[in-house]
């Protein structure tokens, strides 16, 4: 079975701190996303990653920022947390090297940011 | 980009089958259906993906419309554990999926 670990379930940060939400999966996969969501919006994805040390915005990636130094670990970073940053955040990963598609993504259980 | 259009909200009672409907009008030649489900306090899990043809496997059977514009989940006979908010998606790439909103599936004992 695929493991998407996240690093906590809860966390709550004052505003202005900085925040890393740590992400691991143990399939060996190529690609990995961090998501938030919020109430009514569903999820959006924040940014991807398709190889160590590669990066791609997705659709907010305003106020984040990721780092993939190793292929099982993909970090998201609030340079400065907002209370505006308080959702639910999650990661996922997809795709084995050699598969033909790969869009099916396992998700990891979630991480409920409080920023106060 | 790509939309699916699904009910806010479904229910169903227990035991019974479950048909949720998907609205893609605008979908391209080369874009899968996905569907995922979350449960509550859990992240999202995939359920099926197909392109042309129906698609059966352990968890639902998903019917897609001969024009492809729009498609059906089936849980073949649903139980409270099925509760949950289901996504149906494309796939905007090889590995990038769009998300809408989801229908909330409720299950009625």
């Amino acid at each position: 079975d695929v493991k998407v670990t996240q690093s906590s379930r809860y966390l709550v940060k004052r505003t202005g701190e900085k925040v890393f939400l740590e992400c691991v999966q143990d399939m060996d996969h190529e690609n990995m996303f961090w998501y938030r969501q919020d109430p009514g919006l569903g999820l959006r994805l924040i940014y991807f990653s398709y190889d160590v040390k590669m990066k791609e915005k997705g659709d907010i990636p305003e106020g984040y920022s990721v780092s993939r130094e190793k292929k099982e670990r993909f970090s998201l970073i609030l340079e400065s947390a907002s209370t505006n940053q308080t959702s639910m955040y999650l990661c996922a990963s997809s795709g084995r090297q050699g598969e033909v598609r790969q869009e099916t993504q396992y998700f990891g259980p979630g991480t409920r940011l409080l920023v106060l | 980009d790509a939309k699916t259009t699904q009910p806010n909200s479904m229910e169903s009672n227990e035991e019974e089958p479950v048909h949720l409907p998907c609205n893609h009008s605008t979908i391209s030649g080369t874009d899968y259906i996905h569907w995922y489900r979350q449960l509550p306090s859990q992240g999202p899990e995939y359920v099926i993906h197909g392109l042309t043809s129906n698609v059966n496997n352990r968890m639902a059977s998903l019917a897609i419309a001969e024009d492809r514009k729009s498609s059906t989940l089936i849980l073949h006979r649903a139980t409270l554990r099925d509760a949950a908010v289901y996504y149906c998606i494309l796939s905007r790439s090889n590995y990038q999926l769009i998300w809408g909103a989801g229908t909330k599936l409720i299950i009625k004992p």
